[in-house]
């Protein structure tokens, strides 16, 4: 069984500073991991994966994330915030090629001007 | 391109009532999964549909079932809805044992 735990659920910052979202996850298997963010009343939209190889990918909006095998975590950063960057977080792990995904509850993140 | 898509955009039901939601994957994709996103928490997976067969499920009671169409499109049904299933419900489409799901925007279910 997977689990995914987000461990801020929420994190205001103030425009232009710099943030990261915490996540840690529980797998017996080899996974992939996720970050997707989510607008008010608005589906899941992929921000970056982990598949394989480098442990740092970067995703859209400026975003990056840095796998740690060791720390089974999958931290979410980002050097400069913007406003627009107001909103929900999630973190999800996969088992390799399972196709369905488990989530962690959310982080909140408020850009504050 | 259009990206996976589903209807209704919102929905107001009564405990008891049974209920049917829709969903079309995105182009090219074969496998159809639902999630149920309660207020305040992340997608739970419901079920996976691939081959107009089940082919994996996530804790979620019998009340809870699907079906894929050759067309790849989808169905969630509940029956017997209680006030607990009121949520968001997410679909998401793939390719067969594909790493990445696209989501929907979701359909908004209350049960009064």
């Amino acid at each position: 069984a997977q689990s995914v735990t987000q461990l801020d659920s929420q994190v205001p910052v103030f425009e232009e500073a710099p943030v990261e979202l915490r996540c840690n996850y529980s797998s017996s298997v080899s996974v992939y991991l996720f970050w997707y963010v989510q607008y008010p009343n608005q589906g899941l939209q992929l921000l970056l994966k982990y598949l394989s190889g480098s442990t740092l990918v970067k995703g859209i909006n400026g975003f990056e994330a840095e796998f740690n095998k060791s720390q089974t975590s999958f931290h979410l950063r980002k050097p400069s915030v913007h406003i627009s960057d107001t909103a929900e977080y999630f973190c999800a792990v996969s088992e390799t090629n399972a196709g369905k995904s488990t989530f962690g509850d959310g982080t909140t993140l408020t850009v504050k001007p | 391109d259009a990206g996976v898509t589903q209807s209704p955009t919102h929905l107001i039901k009564t405990r008891g009532q049974q209920v049917t939601l829709r969903c079309s994957p995105k182009s090219g994709h074969d496998t159809v999964s639902w999630y149920q996103q309660a207020l305040g928490q992340g997608p739970q997976f419901i079920f996976q549909y691939y081959e107009e067969e089940e082919r994996q499920r996530g804790n979620f009671p019998d009340r809870f079932s699907g079906h894929q169409f050759p067309n790849y499109s989808s169905e969630l049904n509940v029956n017997a809805l209680l006030l607990g299933d009121s949520a968001l419900y997410l679909c998401a489409s793939s390719v067969h044992r594909g790493n990445i799901q696209y989501f929907g925007a979701g359909t908004r279910l209350s049960v009064l």
